[in-house]
């Protein structure tokens, strides 16, 4: 079963305008919540996370919203910018069971000049 | 840099054929995660060790195992490749505990069986 989803496969946006990718999740018991960017030939590069008892995280141009009744969280890029095309994945982390991470499908974001 | 070794980069074999990947964690850390990464696919969770013990195991095919040596680095070792084992193999670290969830990634060992 995919406890954590992404059904956007990919968004495309104009620079300087806000990036919204989404993520949806099933399991009550994750207790961060957190986005990779990956490049081309690359490793997943950790961006920003979020504990689950809080409903916004911001850094920077990015910031992470949770909405827990909905289960649902998402980030948000203003502006957006060429060099932020990649692929983000979202993923949670389960508490109590050692770190490990359940990825979504990930979300391929172009930014257009 | 995220400061994960991971070799080799590419690896390309025949069907039957076993490999290994090799991973140098960053260092300090003691916990390491296998990931794999087919197609158009998320990062699939295969298998974790904390200090030279395995902590937790994802959907890994018995033909996998891995091992994390007293050194810390760890192999996955892969037998009986078949072509649908093909994909970006991802090793991570993290630091006991680490308080936001964060895992350090390497860059991969992409695999092709032919």
């Amino acid at each position: 079963d995919q406890q954590v989803k992404q059904n956007s496969p990919s968004l495309s946006v104009q620079e300087g305008r806000i990036s919204i990718l989404n993520c949806d999740y099933t399991n009550s018991m994750f207790d961060y919540f957190l986005w990779y960017k990956k490049y081309p030939a690359e490793g997943p590069t950790f961006l920003i996370s979020i504990s689950s008892i809080k409903d916004k995280n911001e850094d920077g141009r990015f910031t992470v919203f949770l909405n827990k009744s909905a289960k649902h969280l998402s980030l948000h890029i203003v502006p957006s910018q060429p060099g932020d095309s990649a692929v983000y994945f979202c993923a949670a982390r389960v508490n109590n069971q050692g770190g490990k991470l359940i990825f979504g499908q990930g979300t391929e974001l172009s930014v257009k000049p | 840099d995220s400061g994960v070794t991971q070799t080799p980069k590419h690896l390309i074999t025949a069907t039957g054929q076993r490999v290994t990947l090799r991973c140098s964690p960053r260092s300090g850390d003691l916990s390491v995660y296998w990931y794999q990464q087919s197609l158009d696919q998320g990062l699939q969770f295969l298998i974790q060790y904390y200090n030279g013990e395995e902590r937790a195991k994802g959907n890994i095919l018995e033909r996998f195992s891995a091992q994390q040596f007293p050194d810390l680095h760890s192999e996955l070792n892969l037998s009986s490749l078949e072509l649908g084992d093909s994909a970006l193999y991802f090793c991570a670290s993290s630091v006991a505990g680490a308080s936001t969830g964060e895992l350090f990634f390497g860059e991969g060992s992409r695999l092709t069986v032919l």
